[in-house]
């Protein structure tokens, strides 16, 4: 069964670097999204991306975070000077088109990076 | 922002038992979809529900849309260990595709 694939699994980086993390969606979707989990606390929306675009984001998604997809396959979220609050698991998601009995399609999301900055 | 509250937010039981845990929000959802996640992973769907008043069936799992969709259940019958994890409802709202996720309940089955 196809699957979002995000790497690394594990990112180390000092407070104010940037750090770029990678996800290959499934091939067939169509739309594409970042969620963050704080350690213990709740799956949180980031992003969502379509049509090579951003159609949605949330408070959470500041000047500090970009997304882009670079070719046909990766989508790639960037945090331009990270902070000690973005700790977190960052998943990546997809869906496909809306189906017949559901306006919205399930997600399918990769194993996350857990992301720590020190 | 619509939100989505789970209840209760922690539950131990022991094998065999019945469970049902709860998800509700004040705000209509065009569907809604519960996941469950297991430690260092990403949550992975059990369902979707669509329709106001739907039941569905997945094994031992029931899953129940509200009538009005803004409220949703998942019962456990006959609770088994490999049903230990963190359940995560999410709803999407009338219009687009932004979905919004409860803050979990961890079910821990002892044996």
């Amino acid at each position: 069964e196809p699957e979002v694939t995000q790497t690394p699994s594990h990112q180390v980086t000092q407070m104010g670097q940037e750090v770029i993390l990678r996800c290959v969606p499934i091939s067939n979707h169509l739309y594409f999204y970042w969620y963050r989990q704080i350690l213990g606390q709740k799956v949180e929306f980031l992003v969502s991306f379509y049509n090579n675009e951003i159609s949605e984001k949330s408070e959470i998604f500041d000047d500090q975070f970009s997304v882009e997809r670079p070719d046909g396959s990766n989508f790639t979220l960037k945090i331009r000077s990270t902070k000690l609050e973005d700790s977190a698991m960052y998943f990546c998601a997809s869906t496909g088109l809306p189906t017949l009995s559901s306006y919205n399609s399930p997600l399918h999301f990769g194993n996350g990076t857990r992301l720590t900055v020190t | 922002t619509q939100l989505l509250e789970q209840s209760p937010q922690f539950l131990s039981i022991q094998e065999g038992e019945n469970l049902t845990v709860y998800c509700n929000s004040s705000s209509v959802f065009s569907s809604l979809q519960w996941y469950r996640q297991e430690p260092g992973e990403g949550p992975v769907l059990l369902v979707t529900v669509v329709t106001g008043g739907e039941v569905k069936k997945l094994k031992r799992l029931t899953f129940q849309f509200g009538d009005a969709r803004k409220d949703s259940s998942l019962h456990i019958t006959a609770a088994q260990t490999g049903d230990t994890g963190l359940y995560l409802c999410a709803g999407a709202p009338d219009y687009g595709q932004n979905f919004v996720f409860g803050p979990g309940t961890r079910l821990s089955v002892l044996p």
